[in-house]
């Protein structure tokens, strides 16, 4: 089955620009997603299809994808960025989400 | 306002069974992709299943064979039947509203809190 790779961590520092990868064969022919999930929280999606952002997510959260690495990128990040990032794919009839990734904001 | 309020989650002993509930308003459960994905403590996102708007299934490996997700479209509302219950199975489940495009992708813009299961003896 398909599988995303993502860092365990990321830490950015506060005004600065964080980027969170996701790797997997040939991802840039997938429609890929990422989701927000905040301690205690359920998941918030923040970018659908690759680059688009839903209603109400900042312009300052971006997303990217090409050959086997997709990207979601944080701009000025902010204290109340820190939480875990997931990537998502639908694959084969089943959903598959990466590992996840922890940003923390110094 | 679109919402989804999971309920029916608790402790239940290994090899026990449970059924999750997932009231919808706001929209209609029967015209979108409706999907479970669980959280084990501590850990990342797991898919587990999803019913089409066309009323298909299909389930992750690791649940296949004991799960089965439907639907009540009289009531708006998504289930998830949990049998043969393992100590893995131990997470929050949220239910979650799918977008499906024809290309052969589904993301999931509305969540509902979750509700935890535990299989425990």
């Amino acid at each position: 089955s398909y599988e995303l790779t993502q860092p365990r961590s990321v830490s950015v520092a506060l005004g600065q620009t964080a980027r969170i990868t996701c790797g997997g064969n040939n991802i840039g022919s997938k429609n890929l997603h990422w989701y927000q999930q905040k301690p205690g929280q359920a998941p918030v999606l923040v970018i659908y299809r690759g680059t688009n952002r839903p209603s109400g997510i900042p312009e300052r959260f971006s997303g990217s994808n090409s050959g086997n690495t997709a990207t979601l990128t944080i701009s000025r990040a902010q204290a109340g960025d820190e939480a875990d990032y997931y990537c998502q794919v639908w694959d084969s009839s089943t959903g598959i989400f990466g590992r996840g990734t922890k940003v923390t904001v110094l | 306002e679109l919402q989804l309020v999971e309920s029916g989650g608790g402790l239940v002993q290994p090899g026990g069974s449970l059924r999750l509930s997932c009231a919808a308003s706001g929209f209609s459960v029967r015209s979108n992709y409706m999907s479970w994905v669980r959280q084990a403590p501590g850990k990342g996102l797991e898919w587990v299943s999803v019913i089409s708007s066309g009323g298909s299934t299909y389930y992750a490996d690791s649940v296949k064979g004991r799960f089965t997700i439907s639907r009540d479209n009289s009531k708006n509302t998504l289930y998830l039947q949990m049998n043969s219950l393992r100590a893995e199975d131990t997470a929050v489940y949220y239910c979650a509203r799918g977008l499906y495009y024809a290309d052969s992708d589904c993301y999931f813009d509305y969540w509902g809190q979750g509700t935890l299961v535990t299989v425990s003896s």
